[in-house]
């Protein structure tokens, strides 16, 4: 059964910190999304790629927040310095093109 | 950008059909309709999808008007275990970039 999967799953750090939250989509999908949660806003579509390269990053705070694909198998979305606003459930999903997203099972980020 | 509209919440008890609308008055030609499924602590799951008339699957049936303004997820006899967060999305499914919006979601408690 594919999955996606993200790690890691909790993440509790103080302000300033880097954060590095990472993802393995499902083998053979081309396309990986990165989503935050909040309560507040629900889901915000961040960034995502297709075929590894960026097609979409808008909304994206660019100061601080950066994602890569360093080859297909992984996916990274960095948070340098962090701030007590990021705390969030970020999710990663993977799909084919337009189709499906499967969405991984998230990481829970607090910053103190 | 296609903008979805949701009931906030919905109650319903074991065993009948619940209907949730979702309104999209600006939908474009290339925009397909996805419904996603999320229960706590997890990532939306998909339901279903399509672009006109009724699209039915084993768990739900999308029935879109012919103006495609509107879309109405069907879930017929619905138990406990289907108390969730509902999420409808309209976004181009083609090769071109195109950008989610996942509205606040309806959410949808079953009752005994």
């Amino acid at each position: 059964d594919a999955r996606v999967t993200q790690t890691p799953r909790h993440k509790v750090t103080e302000m300033g910190q880097e954060v590095t939250m990472r993802c393995q989509p499902i083998l053979g999908h081309n396309t990986v999304f990165w989503y935050r949660q909040t309560m507040m806003q629900g889901l915000e579509l961040l960034a995502y790629f297709r075929n590894r390269a960026p097609l979409d990053d808008s909304g994206m705070p660019k100061d601080r927040f950066s994602a890569e694909m360093p080859d297909a198998t992984l996916a990274t979305l960095k948070i340098q310095p962090s701030e007590p606003r990021d705390s969030a459930v970020y999710f990663c999903a993977s799909g084919l093109s337009g189709d499906e997203q499967f969405f991984g099972p998230g990481t829970r980020l607090t910053v103190l | 950008l296609a903008k979805t509209t949701q009931p906030i919440s919905m109650d319903s008890y074991e065993g009948q059909e619940v209907n949730i609308t979702c309104s999209h008055n600006n939908i474009a030609t290339n925009d397909y309709i996805t419904w996603y499924q999320q229960f706590p602590s997890q990532g939306p799951r998909f339901i279903i999808q399509g672009y006109k008339t009724k699209v039915t699957n084993e768990v739900a049936s999308l029935f879109i008007p012919a103006d495609r303004k509107s879309s109405t997820l069907s879930l017929p006899r619905v138990s406990l275990s289907d108390t969730a967060v509902y999420y409808c999305l309209v976004g181009d499914m083609g090769a071109g970039t195109y950008k989610y919006i996942f509205g606040t979601g309806t959410r949808l408690k079953v009752l005994a």
